[in-house]
């Protein structure tokens, strides 16, 4: 199976929070971050969090982790149409190559 | 800081021709990876060059290639192209350390024919 598993669509309307959840396999990461794809662009690192922590927080981001049941998710708060994009959770593990293992990505769809 | 430059932005190839892809890494990055993006496999990591060698490589066949230069530009070449090597390639440059905070170029749509 995959290392980083995500659901692959999600909708909200514009003005409400979304939550975009992500679950990895490997125990030893080091770092998890989360990355955003807009139409016909490459990925932009949104945020990222270190393992050892349980939240970040970055204006209308927050990222939380749950590291026993390694579970990572992104809210958004207020989203916005620009927010549509697909979002893709990251992991690296400590010890290895440091490679980012990505998930399939979530298709957020903000509507009006 | 001029971001990551990927050329051509387009192409379009037939089965059994080969193609080489280019990426500029940002200014002072020595890693430069690439992946491939399909809708049906997602975001699959092909390697990794820094510093002229190639550190890391994906699970892919040895139709692809990559290469570094001295000034950290990269190629990608894949030879013999089939049907489902039609996907956008990917390039990312990084500073390379234990966070790695990948910097992507808008990538190269590949389409065989």
């Amino acid at each position: 199976g995959e290392d980083v598993e995500q659901s692959l669509f999600l909708s909200v309307r514009e003005g409400d929070s979304s939550v975009i959840n992500c679950t990895y396999t490997d125990s030893s990461s080091t770092y998890l971050y989360w990355y955003k794809q807009e139409p016909g662009a490459g990925l932009q690192l949104l945020t990222y969090i270190f393992s050892n922590m349980d939240m970040k927080q970055d204006q209308r981001l927050t990222v939380l982790l749950n590291k026993k049941d390694k579970h990572l998710s992104l809210r958004i708060a207020d989203t916005q149409t620009g927010d549509s994009a697909i979002y893709f959770c990251a992991e690296s593990i400590s010890g290895g190559s440091y490679i980012p293992t990505f998930g399939r990505g979530t298709s957020l769809i903000v509507h009006p | 800081k001029a971001g990551v430059t990927q050329t051509p932005r387009y192409l379009i190839k037939t089965r059994g021709q080969q193609v080489t892809l280019s990426c500029s890494p940002i200014s002072g990055h020595r890693s430069v990876s690439w992946y491939q993006q399909t809708p049906g496999q997602g975001l699959q990591f092909l390697f990794e060059y820094f510093s002229e060698t190639q550190r890391n490589k994906g699970n892919f066949p040895g139709r692809f290639s990559g290469r570094q230069f001295s000034n950290s530009r990269s190629e990608m070449n894949v030879s013999t192209l089939e049907l489902g090597d039609s996907a956008l390639y990917l390039c990312a440059s990084s500073s390379r350390g234990q966070l790695e905070k990948l910097f992507f170029g808008s990538g190269t749509q590949l389409s065989v024919l």
